[in-house]
């Protein structure tokens, strides 16, 4: 299976506080990127690290690979009302191959 | 990053008419890929377009319901056809960003009656 899955599905948690998202996959990756997709909208691309890299900062963003493990972790630190959305990771098999997604993970800030 | 124009934004359509979505891209681009995303689903690949060449549709998705034409580097169009309420979905395009990852259009919400 090409896509990534996304866990938990849904979480919940007070504003202020960090989230933290987890991504598996099957294969080996190029890239793995994360997007975010708010109620009903597009969907906006997060961050990209590639399969040499082990972390990736953007922002409140911290993206880590792990590649031995097939897995990647998407934490969001000091969350806000406006994080509230689905998260999907995607990972990439070549510099410019279709994207499978996955259920993706709820996130939702209580004020 | 690409930025992508996607028409229409929402429409309501009857049963057993067809509706055709447009994405317009500021830049050239290979490859154009089309999803739905059905409610409160993730998003499903129906098909890879090329320019100059028939798309690649995903394993449930045919020709003759979501016909896809790619004229130029720049413009693709995804016909849904014979629509019934199951169609009610929002359409999305897609295009490769490079080191920006995908870009996506804004999405069509689409409703069937």
């Amino acid at each position: 299976s090409q896509q990534g899955e996304e866990d938990p599905q849904a979480l919940s948690i007070q504003e202020g506080e960090n989230a933290t998202m987890n991504c598996s996959y099957k294969t080996s990756i190029n890239n793995l990127q994360w997007y975010r997709q708010n109620s009903g909208r597009g969907l906006v691309h997060l961050i990209l690290i590639r399969s040499n890299e082990r972390e990736k900062h953007s922002g409140r963003l911290r993206v880590t690979l792990d590649t031995s493990k097939k897995s990647s972790s998407l934490l969001i630190t000091a969350s806000r009302a406006a994080d509230t959305a689905s998260y999907f990771c995607a990972p990439g098999y070549s510099s410019a191959s279709k994207i499978i997604f996955g259920s993706g993970t709820r996130l939702s800030i209580r004020p | 990053s690409a930025v992508i124009s996607q028409k229409p934004s929402r429409d309501i359509c009857q049963r057993g008419t067809s509706l055709t979505i447009q994405c317009q891209v500021d830049s050239q681009v290979t490859m154009m890929f089309w999803y739905r995303q059905q409610p409160g689903q993730s998003l499903t690949l129906i098909a890879t377009a090329n320019q100059g060449s028939e798309a690649t549709y995903e394993s449930g998705f045919v020709i003759d319901k979501f016909p896809i034409s790619r004229p130029n580097l720049t413009f693709s169009t995804l016909t849904v056809s014979n629509m019934s309420p199951e169609d009610s979905s929002i359409y999305l395009c897609s295009v490769v960003g490079g080191d920006l990852g995908y870009t996506f259009g804004s999405g069509t919400r689409l409703t069937v009656v």
